[in-house]
């Protein structure tokens, strides 16, 4: 089955830059997602298509793509950035299955 | 304001059928898919199920095919999971989640539900 590798966590500085990666076999031919998580609350998407922002998400919420790897990153990290970051895409062999990565730990120190 | 609000959730035996709903609102719920996504205690998201906006497409996970149902009610505003011979490994949250209005198959999820908690034990 089709998997997505996230490391399980990324320990940044207040103001500093996290860059969360994702990697996948199909994501040079599938776009990426990136979802937030809090603790006790839903999933909120703060990028689509591999770089797009949605209406509200912060500038300071970015993402890249080079071959089979995937990149959110978080410039001027703030205490409220501290989350669980999980990327999504899907199996590119045309069976509409959707995958989430394992999920990334973001600290705020 | 779009608003997902899941139900039905709750403990039952392994072996045992649990529905759940999600009532949509603040947007047409008829010209979009639809999904349910779940996450087990303290691990990561999975994707269980999507129904397109007239039913006549529905995919599931391998984990959950011949024993799940997804459906909608589009004149309720309303999305189902009937979930039958139900697993200890089936413990999880389980959210409503809207496909955004891209035309075709958009491949990820704009609006999520705040989920309803499927326990299953003995």
């Amino acid at each position: 089955s089709y998997e997505l590798t996230q490391p399980p966590s990324v320990s940044v500085s207040p103001g500093q830059t996290a860059r969360i990666t994702c990697s996948g076999d199909a994501l040079p031919k599938q776009y990426a997602y990136w979802y937030q998580q809090k603790p006790g609350q839903a999933p909120v998407l703060v990028i689509y298509k591999d770089s797009e922002r949605p209406s509200g998400i912060p500038e300071r919420f970015s993402g890249s793509s080079s071959g089979t790897t995937v990149t959110l990153t978080i410039s001027g990290v703030q205490a409220e950035d501290e989350a669980d970051y999980y990327c999504q895409s899907a199996d590119s062999s045309g069976t509409y299955i959707r995958v989430f990565g394992g999920g990334t730990k973001l600290t705020v120190l | 304001e779009v608003q997902l609000v899941e139900s039905g959730g709750g403990l039952v035996k392994p072996g045992g059928s649990l529905r759940l709903s999600c009532a949509a609102s603040g947007f047409t719920f008829s010209s979009y898919s639809m999904n349910w996504v779940r996450q087990a205690p303290g691990k990561g998201l999975e994707w269980v199920s999507s129904i397109s906006s007239s039913s006549s497409y529905i995919y599931y996970a391998d984990s959950v095919k011949g024993r799940f149902t997804i459906s909608r009610d589009n004149a309720k505003n309303s999305l189902y999971l009937q979930m039958n011979s139900l697993r200890a490994e089936d413990t999880a949250v389980y959210y409503c989640a809207r496909d955004p209005d891209c035309g075709g198959d958009c491949g990820y999820f704009d609006y999520w539900g705040q989920g309803t908690l499927v326990t299953v034990s003995s």
